[in-house]
């Protein structure tokens, strides 16, 4: 789904130091979120976003901290990478497109912390 | 907060056997039940949802079926195809209308294999 894009779709990066992954959809939709997936613990919700003044933690946000910087718009940053954030991570964002309230996801960014 | 449980992990079903996922939630206020669909390297996708109005949808091969007073739901794939394997995630969250909705909060997955 090119509507929701992410950069970079992979980063090989040190223990220490400070990534941002970028976001962006052209969808129009005001919910935005950011999920790691790690093997056999499915998606976790990291933060998520009602609108460009609205910022709520998920269930894992400790060592990550995001950005709303427009409605298209939403970045994830980890301030000191460690090792065990080595995951896939997804952005989302949802909103209402023919009656229906859907969830769209974007290809992932694949990061490995050495 | 709500907790989505799935079984099983891992699913192997001979091509043209049926194959269910079944999960069960927390939340008795939950009331929308997405399950998604992610094929080796590529992102989660939408195959169905049900909400809690209705007990069973169905679109083509796919089913899933929902009973609210022992909170689970099930997805059912009839026929099953090569192409059906993938790893598939229920999800819950609660859904106000026009007001939104929760988070979805998703089970851990199952992994089936279609065998030919």
């Amino acid at each position: 789904d090119a509507d929701v894009t992410q950069t970079p779709r992979n980063r090989i990066t040190k223990t220490g130091k400070r990534i941002m992954l970028e976001c962006s959809q052209t969808k129009g939709h005001d919910r935005m979120y950011w999920y790691r997936q790690d093997p056999g613990l499915g998606l976790r919700l990291i933060y998520y976003s009602f609108d460009v003044k609205d910022i709520n933690k998920g269930e894992i946000s400790d060592g990550y901290s995001v950005s709303r910087q427009a409605q298209a718009k939403f970045s994830l940053s980890l301030e000191s990478a460690i090792p065990n954030q080595t995951a896939l991570y997804f952005c989302a964002t949802k909103g209402r497109q023919g009656g229906q309230e859907t969830q769209y996801f974007g290809p992932g960014t694949r990061l490995l912390v050495l | 907060g709500e907790n989505v449980e799935q079984h099983p992990s891992t699913l192997s079903v001979q091509e043209g056997d049926s194959a269910v996922i079944k999960c069960t939630y927390s939340d008795s206020a939950s009331n929308y039940f997405p399950w998604y669909k992610q094929e080796l390297g590529k992102r989660p996708q939408l195959i169905i949802d049900i909400r809690s109005n209705v007990g069973e949808k169905k679109d083509q091969r796919i089913a899933v079926t929902l009973n609210k007073t022992a909170k689970h739901f099930s997805l059912h794939i009839t026929e099953t195809q090569p192409e059906d394997s993938a790893v598939y995630f229920c999800a819950a969250s609660i859904f106000w209308g026009g007001a939104g909705n929760t988070p979805l909060v998703f089970g851990k997955g199952t992994r089936l294999s279609v065998i030919a």
